[in-house]
């Protein structure tokens, strides 16, 4: 079966310092990868999505960026924090069908809580 | 432009009452997929139901139905004799099926809260 991981689970890193969040994906194969970001008010901000290893689309201009090294690996990272930065980060996968159909569902990891203080 | 909207930001209810969770979408696409996802204190997103486009019919499981009216660009969500459990925000989504990524664009959640 397929699982994720994400880690670290929790990160308190003071600003101008540098980031990088990873997550990988087991028991798949040239999944579609994505990193979201909750802020406090609840909603999930899509930043970074992935087809493909080395191809990366970014949603929102940011301070972050992200990297697909291998197929099942996708990194978050930011060379210096803001506190705006602050908020929940949520990796996630999920496949493309037949035809390029985006039928299914995406699988989220368990976050990373970010504080930039 | 796709766009989910939760309009409900909180909702509290009495454990056994029935609650209704609300998802109105807009999209330009003909072709497209809806979803509800649960997320619990731990934080991690729990995936509940997919629907397509296409598929108007209602679909229950267990306490939870959903009714999909593409008429209204509405997909609510009702919890049937909720449960302390059920507290959690509640996330709709919209994927439009040949975007490229297969990218999930969710509303803003909405924040059940079930007293015992």
């Amino acid at each position: 079966s397929q699982t994720i991981h994400q880690w670290p689970a929790t990160l308190v890193q003071p600003v101008g310092s540098p980031l990088s969040l990873e997550c990988t994906v087991e028991g798949t194969s040239n999944p579609n990868l994505y990193w979201y970001r909750q802020a406090a008010g609840r909603g999930l901000q899509l930043l970074f999505y992935s087809v493909g290893i080395g191809q990366i689309s970014s949603e929102v201009p940011q301070n972050l960026s992200a990297s697909r090294p291998q197929d099942r690996q996708f990194i978050l990272s930011s060379k210096k924090l803001l506190l705006s930065d602050s908020g929940f980060y949520l990796c996630a996968w999920s496949v493309i069908g037949p035809h390029r159909v985006a039928n299914t569902e995406a699988f989220f990891g368990q976050g990373t809580r970010l504080t930039v203080v | 432009a796709q766009k989910v909207t939760q309009a409900q930001t909180e909702i509290s209810v009495v454990e056994k009452e029935d609650v209704t969770l609300d998802c109105v979408y807009e999209t330009r696409d003909t072709t497209y997929y809806l979803f509800w996802y649960k997320q619990p204190p731990s934080g991690e997103l729990v995936f509940l139901i997919r629907r397509n486009s296409f598929d108007e019919q209602n679909e229950i499981s267990g306490r939870y139905s959903w009714n999909f009216q593409k008429s209204t660009s509405s997909f609510n969500f009702t919890i049937t004799a909720s449960q302390v459990v059920d507290s959690a925000v509640y996330f709709c989504a919209l994927s439009e099926v040949y975007n490229q990524g297969g990218k999930l664009i969710f509303g803003q959640g909405t924040e059940l809260s079930v007293k015992p």
